[in-house]
């Protein structure tokens, strides 16, 4: 496929627990980012990669939070010792360029992570 | 990036052109006028974006005003498959800052 690949598209887990969202983005695409939208609410801006530059982290919530970008291509989002207001939909996005104001970004479908 | 301010909702028969306002008074020199929309249980989609001149796609068109203060969306002729919420973004470095945006309700 083309598009943007995010798996696993539900993940339901109990409080306390780690989890792990991965994103395949767009062959060639250098710039990655990942949101989050909770439950009636806009995305907000998580972390964002732009090819081998250090990864701009302003918008992770907490040190819970971390992501990691291996060879330039797929993404994980790992959410540890998760928490109740960590449900949400993960969305991640790929652009084919990062850096300016100008870039395309293509969205996956998501991940809706469910934490009980 | 500088905020903008949408209506939370605005409403249209099908067949009908669309006219969807942004204001962001606050906008610099590098920030490029984003537009998103989000259709029911799916990611957002890239609509348009511009810098200071009117743009031209498959999907909408957009007007940028002269001060760039301001821009619309519009959308030629609205179907029910158009129904969505439309984001209006400012970006001046990459990631978006999603507000709430407008949800459009297409009447058939």
């Amino acid at each position: 496929g083309a598009g943007v690949s995010q798996s696993p598209s539900n993940k339901v887990t109990e409080k306390g627990k780690d989890v792990e969202l991965r994103c395949d983005p767009i062959s060639g695409h250098t710039a990655l980012y990942w949101y989050r939208q909770s439950l009636g609410q806009g995305l907000e801006f998580l972390i964002y990669f732009q090819g081998n530059s250090a990864p701009d982290k302003s918008g992770l919530p907490s040190d819970r939070f971390s992501a990691e970008r291996t060879g330039g291509s797929v993404s994980t989002l790992t959410i540890q010792r998760t928490q109740q207001e960590d449900s949400a939909v993960y969305l991640c996005a790929s652009s084919s360029r990062g850096r300016g104001g100008s870039n395309e970004q293509f969205f996956g479908p998501g991940t809706r992570l469910t934490v009980l | 990036d500088a905020k903008t301010t949408q209506p939370n909702s605005m409403e249209s028969n099908e067949e009908e052109p669309v006219h969807l306002p942004c204001n962001h008074s606050t906008i610099s020199g590098t920030d490029y006028i984003h537009w998103y929309r989000q259709l029911p249980s799916q990611g957002p989609e890239y609509v348009i974006h511009g810098l200071t001149s009117n743009v031209n796609n498959r999907m909408a068109s957009l007007a940028i005003a002269e001060d760039r203060k301001s821009s619309t969306l519009i959308l030629h002729r609205a179907t029910l498959r158009d129904a969505a919420v439309y984001y209006c973004i400012l970006s001046s470095r990459g990631a978006l800052t999603f507000g709430k945006g407008t949800m459009l309700l297409v009447s058939p």
